[in-house]
């Protein structure tokens, strides 16, 4: 089983659609966890951090329900510029202290005209 | 600020052959990691320096690598002898040192070496 799982996709939705990725993961000793955008054949880049009680930036909301180990990320009003790889990642860091960040296979979105 | 930068971007070899590839962290950053991604799969955690001391390197697939952080700036990983399954794109990601009240540290990636054993 992977320690981070989420929906490949792709998904194909017109702009200004709202979409929804979610992804679970298997460890409940989890302390950190993120979004991280991956545009094709680039660098993983930082969308937002995940808190517990929620947390919204721009037109992008994440959340995060520990019980049932689920992380969300929700997208309004879907530009072009959104299209890219979406990759969940947790951290450990609390636990065993290395930060080291373990990565889901990421949800491709594709936003069309 | 410059960001994390790797050398080479490409690197196309033929199996059996040594390959080493560099990682420049942003200034200032003492933790030092570097990830793997193999095509179809996800990116996965190699191992994490901080400074010049190797803190985990619990996802070194095997003996066949060697991470290197001389002086606790720039890190080397060493790949000798390259198997075909070494392919994939190698990340290296740097982060300020941890402050204990603040949690976990944003990593901030390189763009990437793309390793081809052929």
């Amino acid at each position: 089983r992977k320690e981070v799982e989420q929906d490949p996709g792709p998904f194909n939705v017109p702009e200004g659609a709202t979409v929804a990725f979610n992804c679970t993961y298997s460890n409940s000793a989890s302390q950190s966890f993120f979004w991280y955008r991956q545009d094709c054949r680039k660098e993983p880049k930082l969308l937002m951090s995940v808190y517990s009680s929620g947390n919204e930036d721009g037109r992008f909301t994440a959340q995060l329900n520990r019980a049932s180990q689920y992380i969300s990320l929700l997208i309004r009003d879907s530009k072009l510029s959104d299209s890219a790889t979406y990759l969940c990642v947790v951290s450990l860091y609390g636990s065993s202290n290395t930060g080291k960040l373990i990565f889901g296979q990421g949800t491709t979105l594709q936003v069309k005209p | 600020e410059a960001g994390v930068t790797q050398f080479p971007s490409h690197s196309v070899i033929e199996k059996g052959q040594t390959v080493t590839l560099r990682c420049d962290p942003i200034s200032g950053h003492d933790n030092l990691y570097w990830y793997r991604r193999v095509m179809g799969k996800e990116i996965k955690f190699l191992l994490h320096f901080v400074k010049e001391s190797k803190q985990d390197e619990s996802g070194m697939p095997n003996n066949r690598f060697l991470a290197e952080r001389t002086g606790g700036t720039y890190s080397t990983l060493k790949v000798q002898p390259a198997e075909l399954e070494d392919s994939g794109v190698y990340f290296c990601a740097s982060s300020h040192p941890r402050d204990p009240g603040r949690g976990t540290d944003t990593q901030y990636f390189g763009p990437g070496t793309r390793l081809t054993v052929l």
